[in-house]
């Protein structure tokens, strides 16, 4: 079936700094992957569609600048948390998948800007 | 997208079967069902989706009313690993890619 990798599987940041997550589909090809958020005790919130080789489209109150999103390849999406802050600290989660038999998802990236 | 409504939580002996129900009464006729789960500091995992037709796979078995309103998933043998949140998701699914909407969802405890 289809495997999504996402690394790391957690990070702890210091605040001012830059984040990187990974996002790899391992077994297809995915032109479209997504970025979700959840907080704690809350239900995931899609921050962004990643489409390969144009810009992602983000979500109604997500910044495009703070959280840079590239999907250079058919394999590989990346989400940057810029300026990382406290409030950033959340656990990210990526998504791929042909659709039509469901979305395969990453496991996670519990992100703690300290 | 249609909107669902799940009971925020449900309890299920060990071994019996979880029955888990979802309103979305107004589906359209080319939305899918589908159904996923989030294991505590987990990603969702896929469980299965239908159209019209009752569904089985290898996880569990989707029951979806006539009329389309409704729908249920049915673990038939609940074990511990079960404990999760069910998310029941109404979605066109027929044009490539789509967004996948996150309600709350049914959390679902297994007890020994």
């Amino acid at each position: 079936g289809a495997v999504v990798s996402q690394h790391p599987s957690w990070v702890i940041c210091k605040s001012g700094t830059s984040v990187k997550i990974e996002c790899r589909s391992l077994d297809f090809q995915a032109t479209t992957m997504f970025w979700y958020r959840q907080f704690p005790k809350q239900s995931l919130m899609l921050m962004a569609t990643s489409n390969e080789g144009s810009k992602a489209t983000y979500e109604q109150g997500v910044e495009k600048d703070k959280f840079l999103i590239n999907h250079a390849s058919l394999t590989l999406s990346t989400l940057t948390v810029t300026s990382a802050h406290p409030e950033d600290s959340s656990f990210y989660i990526c998504s791929a998948g042909t659709g039509l038999y469901g979305y395969t998802f990453g496991s996670g990236t519990r992100l703690t800007v300290v | 997208d249609a909107k669902t409504t799940q009971p925020p939580s449900m309890d299920c002996a060990e071994g019996r079967a979880a029955n888990l129900p979802c309103n979305h009464s107004t589906i359209s006729g080319n939305e899918y069902v589908y159904w996923y789960r989030q294991i505590h500091s987990q990603g969702p995992q896929y469980i299965i989706h239908g159209l019209k037709n009752n569904e089985t796979n290898e996880m569990a078995s989707l029951i979806i009313t006539e009329d389309r309103k409704s729908s249920t998933l049915i673990l038939p043998h609940a074990t511990l690993r079960d404990t999760a949140v069910y998310y029941c998701i109404v979605i066109y699914s027929g044009a490539g890619s789509y967004q996948l909407t996150f309600g709350k969802g049914t959390k679902l405890s297994v007890i020994p």
